[in-house]
């Protein structure tokens, strides 16, 4: 099982607050990335990074920020949740070399904006 | 336009059967197809990654094929078991990037009943 965390699991928050949703990996893995998946859904690629100080927008739009200041922590901030970022949020790890190696999943974060 | 499409959207079999799940890509050029399975809450989790010159990979009860001139892969599952119950991800990675873009599809759900 891969070592790559993310807190919480569950959230439910008020329209307006800002949010940070944690992903921390183990495993020293260069590359990090966060998807966007809503029910029955295809994952969305949000943001990702290629390491310490380096991070860049996916193919989904997103008024999500991201940072990545430590190699083994990657987190997501929505400075003023909306309803339509209800959703579950996914990080992922893998090594330098895109290739063949594998992504690893984070559990997600079960997102819910009233 | 890049696509991965998936069938059946949802299937449902009964313990001990097998069954097999499809996907079709348009993702050009093509670097390597790996299947994902992913629990009801919990992120994917790799079970196959084929490349270009691969026809066949298998893990435990789990075997991909790939067809690369038709662009078509398939999951077969063996004696499926109440655990299997999930849904499975295809996901195609192209090599016109330096990012290895990875292309998504929606998922074949799983229900395996005793």
């Amino acid at each position: 099982e891969a070592d790559i965390y993310q807190t919480p699991r569950y959230l439910v928050i008020g329209t307006g607050k800002k949010i940070t949703l944690e992903c921390s990996q183990t495993m020293g893995h260069d590359k990090m990335y966060w998807y966007q998946q809503d029910p029955g859904m295809e994952l969305h690629l949000i943001h990702y990074s290629y390491g310490v100080n380096s991070t860049e927008k996916g193919d989904l739009s997103s008024e999500s920020t991201v940072s990545r200041i430590r190699t083994e922590h990657f987190p997501l901030t929505l400075e003023s949740a909306r309803p339509s970022h209800t959703s579950q949020y996914l990080c992922a790890s893998t090594l330098a070399v895109m290739g063949t190696d594998t992504q690893y999943f984070g559990p997600g974060t079960r997102l819910t904006v009233l | 336009k890049n696509q991965v499409e998936q069938s059946p959207q949802s299937l449902i079999i009964l313990e001990g059967k097998n069954c097999t799940l499809q996907c079709n890509y348009t993702v050009s050029p093509f670097s390597n197809l790996r299947w994902y399975k992913q629990d009801t809450g919990r992120g994917p989790v790799s079970l196959t990654i084929m490349t270009f010159s691969e026809n066949t990979k298998s893990n435990g009860r789990y075997t991909a094929t790939l067809d690369a001139d038709t662009k078509q892969s398939s999951l077969h599952i063996t004696a499926s078991q109440l655990s299997d119950s999930a849904s499975y991800i295809c996901v195609v990675s192209d090599r016109g990037s330096t990012l290895g873009r990875l292309y998504f599809g929606r998922g074949t759900q799983l229900t395996v009943w005793p």
